[in-house]
């Protein structure tokens, strides 16, 4: 069965570096997503992309975040200078049409 | 304010024992509510879409149910291995952009 998958697992950082996580959508499908989950709170969206630009993004996803899709299999999203606060479980999504989304299995983030 | 809650927080039950999961929504033009289950550490994994108040969708133990202002995801006979978070999630705002409610923590005891 298709699925997303996401690289890597886990990803330590240092406050204040950039980092790219990465994602492979289910490979017919048009639209993107990611999402985040804090420790113990409820999935947030961030953006969703489809043909080749952002088509909606949250309050959350402001000029520290982008997402590009730099082949036709791969979609990431880079944060420029991570905080404390960024920690948190991201997960990338797909979908063939703007309904229900299918998501990866995540990347955990953890800023120190 | 458009908006999505779930309720109970937590739900604890018997093996066998059948119950209700409530998510009640506040959005003009509904445009679609899913179900999602979330394992810890896990992403969420997708069960239904339904459209239209009166909708219905069956899967294994889990029925989902559409009104006007509310969905209900209907557990009958469960098992241990229901055990999990579940998800509501509709469309507010834009078509992509979702809003999950907090999600009820079901467990299911032998």
């Amino acid at each position: 069965e298709p699925e997303v998958t996401q690289t890597p697992s886990h990803q330590v950082t240092q406050m204040g570096q950039e980092v790219i996580l990465r994602c492979v959508p289910i490979s017919n499908h048009l639209y993107f997503y990611w999402y985040r989950q804090i420790l113990g709170q409820k999935v947030e969206f961030l953006v969703s992309f489809y043909n080749n630009e952002i088509s909606e993004k949250s309050e959350i996803f402001d000029d520290q975040f982008s997402v590009e899709r730099p082949d036709g299999s791969n979609f990431t999203l880079k944060i420029r200078s991570t905080k404390l606060e960024d920690s948190a479980m991201y997960f990338c999504a797909s979908s063939a049409q703007d309904t229900e989304a299918f998501f990866g299995q995540g990347t955990r983030l953890t800023v120190v | 304010e458009d908006q999505v809650t779930q309720s109970p927080e937590a739900l604890r039950l018997q093996e066998g024992e059948s119950s209700s999961l409530n998510c009640s929504y506040t959005v003009s033009g509904l445009r679609g509510l899913f179900w999602y289950r979330q394992d810890p550490g896990k992403g969420p994994e997708f069960l239904f879409t339904l459209y239209s108040a009166g909708e219905e969708k069956e899967k294994e133990r889990l029925k989902a149910t559409l009104t006007k202002k509310e969905s209900f995801l209907h557990i009958t006979a469960p098992k241990p291995e229901d055990s999990a978070t579940y998800l509501c999630a509709v469309p507010l705002g834009g078509y992509q952009k979702v809003t999950f409610g907090t999600g009820t923590k079901l467990q299911v005891i032998p």
